[in-house]
């Protein structure tokens, strides 16, 4: 299978916890991408990576949040101190550079995570 | 960032029949992507377009890019039930996506 991985597929964690995802992208994609996605809605980017740096994060994203991709491959996003408001979706895609012929994103399945 | 805005929000169409959802922009692109989402699943990248006047087909699917690069149209012929999910576009490499535009078919 050469898509877009992303571990666990659901989560149930407690108010206060910490929680962390990962994401193992398509190997020649060097573009990973993070997006948060509730019902109804489409989904909302928190943050990408172009090899290991981390380019752009979203200002809507709080501090607890934090995204990591060390060596270019996986990369892995944590929630700390998670409160109800993080359930959601938490999706993560992949990518050639822009400019490539049919440029588009590989999402995964996405791990799917609720507060209690 | 702007973001596209995609008309309708919600399509309800009868099995068999023909509908457009649209994909505008007040300014020019350079690229536009579409995706679809079915329910419960993930975006799926379906086309780009990049050129002016470009229309592309997949099987029912008819993905067009306006002269003036500054819509994009996604027409799909005698709908089925399989084309149920929500149609999401993005433009110019942009990282943000809109509310896409929800379909619903009645059999």
């Amino acid at each position: 299978d050469t898509g877009v991985s992303q571990d666990p597929r659901h989560k149930i964690t407690k108010r206060g916890q910490n929680v962390t995802f990962r994401c193992d992208p398509i190997s020649e994609h060097n573009r990973l991408y993070w997006y948060r996605q509730t019902l109804g809605q489409g989904p909302e980017f928190l943050t990408y990576f172009q090899n290991e740096a981390q380019l752009e994060k979203s200002r809507l994203l709080s501090d607890r949040f934090s995204a990591e991709r060390p060596k270019g491959s996986f990369s892995t996003l944590e929630i700390q101190r998670t409160e109800q408001g993080d359930s959601a979706m938490y999706l993560c895609a992949s990518s050639s550079p822009p400019g490539r012929v049919n440029y588009g994103y590989t999402f995964g399945s996405g791990t799917r995570l609720t507060v209690v | 960032g702007q973001q596209v805005m995609q008309i309708p929000q919600y399509q309800h169409v009868q099995e068999g029949e023909d509908f457009t959802t649209y994909c505008n922009s007040s300014t020019t692109l350079s690229n536009i992507q579409w995706y679809k989402q079915r329910p419960g699943g993930h975006p799926v990248f379906l086309i780009q377009l990049v050129k002016s006047g470009e229309v592309k087909k997949q099987k029912r699917l008819t993905f067009q890019f306006g002269e003036a690069k500054k819509n994009s149209s996604l027409h799909i012929t005698a709908t089925q039930t399989t084309d149920v999910g929500t149609y999401f576009c993005q433009k110019d490499y942009k990282l943000s996506f809109g509310a896409g535009t929800t379909v619903t078919v009645r059999a």
